[in-house]
């Protein structure tokens, strides 16, 4: 199975400052037939299902703003929050598509205000 | 409009079965890959079993043997049957869609909540 290991746990940042949130799998999730990195992030507001926020990585989902991005290859990856707002307070997980059994997600990282 | 809906979810004792449903609307679920994943109270993401367009299944360890995942096509309806339940099984059961025959989620249900203990 692919782990997936998210750092830092939480996070409290001020409003209009930079989030940074990583995830690490413990094999590289690059498929080099295509050079796609089979990488996914939601964000999960409190009594919500997640939302799909980015996928291959850095690819942004359909109406997300552009102050989400994902960037990283092969086993490093980074969620960025260029500048957080009181709607972003939420848990983010990455989420591994290489190996679709089991699909595994990262543990979580909670983001707060400052 | 996406949307999907889980009902089923409640209270039920150790070794007990319960069959959870998701109804589909805006897109057909056997041309898409649909999946499980739970959360446990307080605690992350777990993915349970995933259907293919073509059928074919997979499950997590932690509930291969006693998780079926089907779908009926005249109802647009996806389903997981559990069987011998344990309190661990305790979490809120979502259904989502793969999106465009990837196994990355783009539209989940609210989820249902499932309660096992005695």
């Amino acid at each position: 199975d692919i782990v997936m290991t998210q750092s830092p746990d939480s996070l409290a940042v001020s409003l209009g400052e930079r989030a940074t949130i990583n995830c690490k799998s413990s094999q590289s999730v690059l498929y080099s037939s295509n050079n796609q990195n089979y990488l996914a992030w939601y964000q999960q507001k409190p009594g919500q299902p997640p939302k799909l926020l980015i996928y291959w990585a850095s690819t942004r989902e359909s109406g997300v703003p552009d102050r989400f991005s994902g960037s990283g290859s092969g086993t490093d990856f980074t969620l960025t929050i260029s500048s957080l707002q009181a709607e972003d307070v939420a848990v983010y997980y990455c989420q591994q598509y290489y190996s679709t059994h089991p699909l595994t997600f990262g543990g979580g990282t909670k983001v707060e205000i400052k | 409009e996406v949307q999907l809906g889980e009902s089923g979810g409640g209270l039920v004792q150790p070794g007990g079965s319960l069959r959870l449903s998701c109804a589909a609307s805006g897109f057909t679920i056997s041309s898409n890959y649909m999946s499980w994943v739970r959360q446990a109270p307080g605690k992350g993401l777990e993915w349970v079993s995933i259907i293919y367009s073509g059928g074919t299944t997979y499950y997590a360890d932690s509930v291969k043997g006693r998780f079926t995942i089907s779908r009926d096509k005249s109802k647009n309806t996806l389903y997981l049957q559990m069987n011998s339940l344990r309190a661990e099984d305790t979490a809120v059961y979502y259904c989502a869609r793969g999106q465009s025959g990837y196994t990355f989620f783009d539209n989940w249900g609210q989820g249902t909540l499932v309660t096992v203990s005695s």
